[in-house]
């Protein structure tokens, strides 16, 4: 089945530095990729929907100078927090799909990343 | 718009007996429904999903779930439950509009007691 590595596993940060989550498709080419938080004992919050070699839709509410996302390769999404703040600490969670319609066996998500601002 | 609800926070079950996780969704057009498991810090696991065809799905480890579409629901069962199966549940919709977008619901706490 597909395989999805999302890297860092946790990173603590201090305020106001950027910190830059990777998910990466290893076995497919991801030609969509989602971006979602989630904190505690709530549930997925989609952040953003990004295209490789296209700009990413960004959910209403979602800052998208703050939450920038990169797609430049079918293999790699990248999710940079910048200029990170307390309330920015979260689990960051990537899934996937090989193409742009529904995928038949769901969504592949990575391991997540647990972002802690200090 | 899309949406999801789990009406329950959390469920306890003992070790060994049937297993309900309720779901209910409203969707525009056919609804595109999946089961996934959480274990603490770490991704979504897929259990099962259903898209078309018979409204009884089975999926991993066991679990199963039944579409009702007069009811909007999805909810998820099993019929002897582990102590291995505790973990956070979460039941999604994706609609065929608006670029496959998948929300989840809220969420729901499943403890097995042995």
């Amino acid at each position: 089945g597909a395989v999805v590595s999302q890297h860092p596993s946790w990173v603590i940060c201090k305020s106001g530095t950027s910190v830059k989550i990777e998910c990466r498709s290893l076995d497919f080419q991801a030609t969509t990729m989602f971006w979602y938080r989630q904190f505690p004992k709530q549930s997925l919050m989609l952040m953003a929907t990004s295209n490789e070699g296209s700009k990413a839709t960004y959910e209403q509410g979602v800052e998208k100078d703050k939450f920038l996302i990169n797609h430049a390769s079918l293999t790699l999404s990248t999710l940079t927090v910048t200029s990170a703040h307390p309330e920015d600490s979260s689990f960051y969670i990537c899934s996937v799909t090989p193409g742009q319609g529904l995928p038949s066996s769901g969504y592949t998500f990575g391991s997540g990343t647990r972002l802690t601002v200090v | 718009a899309q949406s999801v609800a789990q009406p329950e926070d959390q469920v306890n079950v003992a070790e060994g007996n049937p297993l309900t996780v309720k779901c209910t969704y409203s969707v525009s057009g056919n609804p595109y429904l999946f089961w996934y498991v959480q274990y603490p810090n770490r991704g979504l696991q897929f259990l099962l999903k259903y898209i078309t065809g018979d409204n009884l799905v089975k999926g991993s480890y066991g679990f199963e779930a039944e579409f009702n579409k007069s009811q909007t629901s999805f909810h998820l069962k099993k019929p002897s439950a582990l102590v291995s199966d505790s973990a956070l549940y979460f039941c999604a919709v994706t609609g065929n509009t608006g670029g496959f977008k998948t929300i989840f619901g809220a969420g729901t706490r499943l403890f097995v007691k042995a």
